[in-house]
C-alpha cells in the first residue's frame, strides 16, 4: 500500500516483557516520527528521526525505550521490562520534509 | 519545550451549525500550526495547516486564523455534516522540530 503501515496492530505482552513494534514509512520520506496515544489525549512525541539518525530523542520516557531506524526506511520502536503504564497506542508518522504527517493506523499495545 | 492547549474538550452541534476550536501555544518561536482529524481506530490525518507568515487560510468549508501575538489559533468549520464528527487536535511546531499536539476536541454532529 502507498500509506505508513505498521505492526503488529495489537500486542497483548506481560510485565516485564520485551516489545518490539515496526514502522515502514512512506516510500522517499526521509522523516520517521514515533508518537504515543494514551486514551482520550494526544499523540505525545517520543522520537524523530531524519534518515538513519536520530534528530530529536528528547520524548522518550525514559532508557526502557530506544528506536533504530538502521537504513533510513523502517523503524523498530523497542520498549523493554514492559510495565503497566506503557500501554498506548504506539504511533508511527512519515514525512517528505517539514509539514504534513502522515500518519499510520497505530499498535496498540496493552501490558497486564 | 512548546506547550499546547486546546479547548473545549467536547463540542456538540445540530447539523448544519458552525463549529469553533480554539488552541494557544507557549514558545512564540513556532511558526507551523496544523490540524488534524482522528476516527475511530485511525491514525490522525491532516485538514488544514497554516505558517506564521499569514493570518487566516480557507479550505471549502474549513478555515484557520493565527494570532501571533496573542499565540493563539483556532479552526472554524462551516455548515457542519454528520460525518465531520470526530477528534480534533492542534498542534504547532518550529523549524524541523517535532510537532507538539493538543489534547483534542471530542465534536458531535447531530442530524
Amino acid at each position: 500500500g502507498a500509506g505508513v503501515s505498521q505492526t503488529p496492530s495489537n500486542k497483548v505482552t506481560e510485565k516485564g516483557k520485551y516489545v518490539e513494534l515496526r514502522c515502514d514509512p512512506i516510500s522517499g520520506h526521509t522523516a520517521l516520527y514515533w508518537y504515543r496515544q494514551s486514551l482520550g489525549q494526544g499523540p505525545e512525541f517520543l522520537i524523530y528521526f531524519q534518515g538513519t539518525g536520530a534528530a530529536d530523542d528528547s520524548g522518550l520516557p525514559n532508557d526502557r525505550f530506544f528506536a533504530v531506524r538502521p537504513e533510513g526506511s523502517v523503524s523498530t520502536l523497542k520498549i523493554q521490562r514492559t510495565e503497566r503504564g506503557d500501554s498506548a497506542v504506539y504511533l508511527c508518522a512519515s514525512s517528505p520534509g517539514i509539514g504534513e504527517l502522515f500518519f499510520g493506523e497505530g499498535s496498540r499495545l496493552t501490558v497486564l | 519545550g512548546e506547550n499546547v492547549e486546546q479547548h473545549p474538550s467536547t463540542l456538540s452541534v445540530q447539523e448544519g451549525d458552525s463549529a469553533v476550536i480554539k488552541c494557544t501555544y507557549s514558545d512564540s518561536a513556532s511558526n507551523y500550526f496544523p490540524w488534524y482529524k482522528q476516527e475511530l481506530g485511525k491514525g490522525p490525518q491532516l485538514i488544514i495547516d497554516i505558517r506564521s507568515n499569514v493570518g487566516e487560510k480557507k479550505d471549502q468549508r474549513i478555515a484557520v486564523t493565527l494570532n501571533k501575538t496573542a499565540k493563539h489559533f483556532s479552526l472554524h468549520i462551516t455548515e457542519t455534516q454528520p460525518e465531520d464528527s470526530a477528534v480534533y487536535f492542534c498542534a504547532a511546531s518550529k523549524g524541523e522540530a517535532a510537532l507538539i499536539f493538543g489534547k483534542g476536541t471530542t465534536l458531535s454532529v447531530s442530524s
